[in-house]
C-alpha cells in the first residue's frame, strides 16, 4: 500500500526557515517523480514543485523559486522541500504527492493528508 | 506559465442531477489534464487522468471530455457523496497548474 507521511510544518516567523519531509513507502520510490502542492486556509490547490525520480531535473513555480528548494534522498526514500526567507502568504497546508505514471510529467495518484505551515510574527 | 480558467467557481444541484464543469487553458495541453475530488479535511483524489480515463475505482457516473483547450468533468446522476470541490489540473508543461476550483454544493 503507497503511503506518503508529511513533515517538519510548524509556526514560523516572517523571513524564516522550515524543512519539509515526506515519507514514501509501498513503491519504488526513486522511479517516480514526487511534487509538492499547497493549500491556503479556505483556498484552492497551489503546484508548489516537482522533481524527477533520479532527482537531477527539478522545476518550481514562480512564486517560490529563488526561495524554496526540492530534494530527494532515494536511500531514505524521502522527498523534503527546503523553503527559506518565508512570507505569510506561504501559509498553506502542504501536501506531497506521487506521479501517477513513472517517468515524469505525470498527475499525481497519491497524496499525503499535508503537513501546515503558518507564517506568521 | 499556463492558465486556467474553471467555471463555475459554485455550483448547486440536486442528487439525480447531471452537471458539467468547465476547464479552459490559455494554450493547448494535448490531453494532460486531471480532474481530482475534495472534501472537507481531506487529500485531493485523482478522478479522470488524460482527459478522459477514469481512475480505478472511481465511479462510472463521473466521466471527462476534450483536448487542447477545452475540457469538461461531467457528473451524471448526482450522489450525497458527490458534493465537493473538484480542480482540474495541466501536466503539460511546468509550472504544473490548478483550476480555481468548483464547489457543488446541494440545492
Amino acid at each position: 500500500e503507497v503511503q506518503l507521511v508529511e513533515s517538519g510544518g510548524g509556526l514560523v516567523q516572517p523571513g524564516g526557515s522550515l524543512r519539509l519531509s515526506c515519507a514514501a513507502s509501498g513503491f519504488s520510490f526513486s522511479t517516480y517523480a514526487m511534487s509538492w502542492v499547497r493549500q491556503a486556509p479556505g483556498k484552492g490547490l497551489e503546484w508548489v514543485s516537482g522533481i524527477s525520480g533520479s532527482g537531477l531535473d527539478t522545476y518550481y513555480a514562480e512564486s517560490v523559486k529563488g526561495r524554496f528548494t526540492i530534494s530527494r534522498d532515494n536511500s531514505k526514500n524521502t522527498l523534503f522541500l527546503q523553503m527559506n526567507t518565508l512570507r505569510a502568504e506561504d501559509t498553506a497546508l502542504y501536501y506531497c504527492a506521487k506521479d501517477k505514471h513513472n517517468g515524469g510529467g505525470s498527475c499525481y495518484s497519491y497524496w499525503g493528508q499535508g503537513t501546515l505551515v503558518t507564517v506568521s510574527s | 506559465v499556463i492558465w486556467m480558467t474553471q467555471s463555475p467557481s459554485l455550483l448547486s444541484a440536486s442528487t439525480g442531477d447531471r452537471v458539467t464543469i468547465s476547464c479552459r487553458l490559455s494554450q493547448g495541453i494535448s490531453s494532460h489534464l486531471a480532474w481530482y475530488q475534495q472534501k472537507p479535511g481531506k487529500a485531493p483524489e485523482l478522478l479522470i487522468y488524460d482527459a478522459s480515463t477514469l481512475q480505478s475505482g472511481v465511479p462510472s457516473r463521473f466521466s471527462g471530455s476534450g483536448s487542447g483547450t477545452d475540457f469538461t468533468l461531467t457528473i451524471s446522476c448526482l450522489q450525497s457523496e458527490d458534493f465537493a470541490t473538484y480542480y482540474c489540473q495541466q501536466y503539460y508543461s511546468f509550472p504544473f497548474t490548478f483550476g480555481q476550483g468548483t464547489r457543488l454544493e446541494i440545492k
